[in-house]
C-alpha cells in the first residue's frame, strides 16, 4: 500500500532564505507526483506536476524533483516571500490515477 | 483552462437536514471526479470517486447511503450528505479529470459544511 510522507511537519524562516521540503513515498510504480499549496481554510492550489518520466520541473522561485528510485521528492523554494507561508502537501498518482496524500507540511515565512 | 467550481462554498444546517454539494467542471469534460474530506490540520482523504453514468465507488469506512453521489453528466457530480450530524462538519472538495491528458486532477475550491 502507498504511503506518502512529508518532512517536516512545520516549519519556520525568516524571509529570504531558501528551503527545501521533502515527500517521500513507498512504492515507486507511480503515474505522477503533485506538490499543492493550500491556505487556511481554503481550497488547494496546484504548483508543480512532475510526470514519472521527468526528473524535475520548474515555477518562478520553485522547483520540484523527482527521484522514483529511491522514492523521494523536494520542493526547493528560492528567495522566500512572507506570501509563501502556508501548507504544502505532496500527491502521488498511483497506476489507478488515484492521489495518495501526504499529510503535509506548514510553512511560515518571518517578515 | 481545466477550472473546477463547488457550488456552495459554505453551508451551515442543522442536524438531521439533507444538503447537496455541487462540483462542476468549467471547460472540460470530466470523465471522472472524486470527492474528498479534510477534517483540521488534515489531510485529504478520499471519499469516493465517481465515473460519469455510473455508481460511485467508495472508500473503506464511507457509508455509501450517506453521503450519496451523483455523476449525471460530463461536467456535473453532486454530493449529498444525508441526516447530517455534526461530526459530518468538514471542508469537501471535489476534483475532476479530463477525459483525455496526463491524467491530473483539477480541484475545486472547496465547501465548508458546518451542522448545528
Amino acid at each position: 500500500k502507498q504511503e506518502v510522507t512529508q518532512i517536516p511537519a512545520a516549519l519556520s524562516v525568516p524571509e529570504g532564505e531558501n528551503l527545501v521540503l521533502n515527500c517521500s513515498f513507498t512504492d515507486s510504480a507511480i503515474y505522477n507526483l503533485q506538490w499543492f499549496r493550500q491556505d487556511p481554510g481554503k481550497g488547494l492550489t496546484s504548483l508543480l506536476l512532475i510526470q514519472s518520466s521527468q526528473r524535475e520541473q520548474t515555477s518562478g522561485r520553485l522547483n520540484a524533483s523527482l527521484d522514483k528510485s529511491s522514492g523521494r521528492s523536494t520542493l526547493y523554494i528560492a528567495a522566500s516571500q512572507p506570501g509563501d507561508s502556508a501548507t504544502y502537501l505532496c500527491a502521488v498518482m498511483d497506476s489507478n490515477y488515484q492521489l495518495i496524500w501526504g499529510a503535509g507540511t506548514k510553512l511560515i515565512i518571518k517578515p | 483552462g481545466a477550472v473546477v467550481s463547488q457550488h456552495p462554498s459554505w453551508v451551515i444546517c442543522k442536524s438531521g437536514t439533507s444538503v447537496k454539494i455541487e462540483c462542476r467542471s468549467l471547460d472540460f469534460q470530466a470523465t471522472t471526479m472524486f470527492w474528498y474530506r479534510q477534517f483540521p490540520k488534515q489531510s485529504l482523504m478520499l471519499m469516493a470517486t465517481s465515473n460519469e453514468g455510473s455508481k460511485a465507488t467508495y472508500e473503506q469506512g464511507v457509508e455509501k447511503d450517506k453521503f450519496l453521489i451523483n455523476h449525471a453528466s460530463l461536467t456535473l457530480s453532486t454530493l449529498t450528505v444525508t441526516s447530517a450530524h455534526p461530526e459530518d462538519s468538514s471542508f469537501y472538495i471535489c476534483s475532476a479529470r479530463q477525459r483525455t491528458g496526463s491524467g491530473e486532477q483539477y480541484f475545486g475550491p472547496g465547501t465548508r459544511l458546518t451542522v448545528t
